[in-house]
């Protein structure tokens, strides 16, 4: 059975950073690509990054690009989302997807940036 | 970036129930479209990918059609089950993007 494990999600001032982990499990991490996705009242689901199944290949929508960082450790079936620089309007919660078209999720992880 | 219309927003129907739920996109993408479907408090969940294939474990009473701009998710036969929120989703161009959902509600 695909399981997608999110952690690290929390409260965190503006400017701060904050890094989320997607455990993966019940198939072959590294065959496939992955990304992160997140969800508001306001604005839906968005994606925000996506990588390729060795790493070399990275992917983000523009208001994140120099912001956020996805890395992948396959030897560990994890993926990361580094978020630097954290603003208000990154508030959401935040998916785990496997694959370019999301084929599984995780169980999402609130983020919340406040002071 | 591609936008991805949905209608209705809303869309109320009974048990039994044969219903429609329409996405445009904002330029052609292909057969690069997908269904999910999101129940509160859960994460999505795939329907459909690439405009008419089931995923695997979904009940065959949905499916999907369209090409380039225009697509539908058909429901056959509404189960209880199947009042949710439906997303439609395009893969064909970065970034990515998501109509903002229809909400399938008990009449």
């Amino acid at each position: 059975e695909v399981q997608l494990v999110e952690s690290g999600g929390g409260l965190v001032q503006p400017g701060r950073s904050l890094k989320l982990s997607c455990a993966a499990s019940g198939f072959t991490f590294s065959n496939y690509g992955m990304a992160w996705v997140r969800q508001t009242p306001t604005k839906g689901l968005e994606w925000v990054a996506s990588i390729s199944t060795g790493g070399g290949n990275t992917y983000y929508r523009d208001s994140v690009k120099g912001r956020f960082t996805i890395s992948r450790d396959n030897a560990k079936n994890t993926q990361y989302l580094q978020m630097d620089s954290l603003r208000s309007e990154d508030t959401a919660t935040y998916y785990c997807a496997r694959r370019y078209d999301f084929d599984y999720w995780g169980q999402g992880v609130m983020v919340t940036v406040s002071s | 970036d591609i936008q991805m219309t949905q209608s209705p927003s809303v869309l109320s129907a009974s048990v039994g129930d044969r219903v429609t739920l329409n996405c445009k996109a904002s330029q052609n993408i292909n057969k690069y479209l997908n269904w999910y479907q999101q129940k509160l408090g859960e994460a999505p969940k795939l329907l459909i990918y690439n405009t008419n294939n089931l995923q695997t474990g979904i009940p065959s009473r949905f499916s999907g059609s369209g090409s380039g701009t225009d697509f539908t998710l058909t429901i056959s036969s509404l189960q209880p089950e199947d009042f949710a929120t439906y997303f439609c989703f395009q893969h064909n161009s970065w970034p990515y993007t998501f109509g903002a959902g229809t909400k399938l509600e008990l009449k």
